[in-house]
């Protein structure tokens, strides 16, 4: 069964501070998608990043980073320089293929929460 | 930009009482799904959708019933509300895919008294 286990309930970083979140999957599929959604106060869920299993490569986008490595199961994601419009949960959430459903299954969320 | 709608966003209603929260998308897209989220806990899929007539429940069992008449509409019904429905709800839909994103409504956050 496909689990992810994002082990920060709750992270405090001072504004500007680099912060790193954790996510780490389990899935007896070989092929899978990952992604980080953020959830602001207001509520709604905000897509951020998707990767598949196949596609390691690191991606930067502007202050944000994520680094996926099967070989550690893990999809940590990385933000730079961090604001106070940064707080929110982040969920890491993992999709695979079993029975072609494709269903999300997410992590417990970190609660990011950055300081002026 | 995500195009999915839910109503109402917030909702105040006593015990015992029928509700149906609406939820619509315009971007076509067949898959369609219901979260329940308590505050600050994680999420968890309620129902879900692969297309018109098509219904399946999810992972955490609820009281609720679905239904999908239309491509764009998947409204939740709760037939006699109770305080444990207490809860904020979460209405997505993804392409015919599935491995692509869930794009999310901004939800509604329900309190039964």
């Amino acid at each position: 069964a496909q689990k992810v286990t994002q082990a920060q309930t709750e992270i405090s970083v001072v504004e500007k501070e680099d912060v790193t979140l954790d996510c780490v999957y389990e899935t007896r599929d070989t092929t899978y998608y990952l992604f980080w959604y953020k959830q602001p106060p207001s509520g709604e869920l905000v897509f951020l990043i998707r990767r598949n299993s196949f596609d390691e490569q690191n991606e930067i986008s502007g202050r944000y980073s994520w680094n996926f490595q099967k070989s550690t199961s893990s999809f940590n994601f990385t933000i730079t320089a961090s604001q106070v419009v940064d707080s929110a949960v982040y969920f890491c959430a993992l999709s695979e293929s079993g029975a072609g459903s494709y269903q999300l299954t997410f992590g417990k969320g970190t609660k990011l929460s950055v300081i002026p | 930009e995500a195009d999915i709608y839910q109503t109402p966003r917030y909702l105040v209603i006593g015990t015992g009482k029928k509700i149906t929260l609406e939820c619509s998308q315009t971007m076509g897209h067949d898959k369609m799904y219901w979260y329940q989220q308590d505050p600050g806990m994680e999420l968890h899929l309620i129902h879900y959708s692969y297309g018109v007539n098509s219904t399946e429940k999810g992972d955490l069992s609820s009281e609720s019933t679905v239904s999908r008449i239309r491509t764009e509409h998947f409204p939740l019904t709760l037939e006699s509300a109770r305080p444990s429905h207490t809860s904020q709800y979460l209405c997505a839909s993804s392409d015919w895919t599935g491995r692509n994103e869930q794009y999310f409504g901004p939800g509604t956050r329900l309190t039964v008294t």
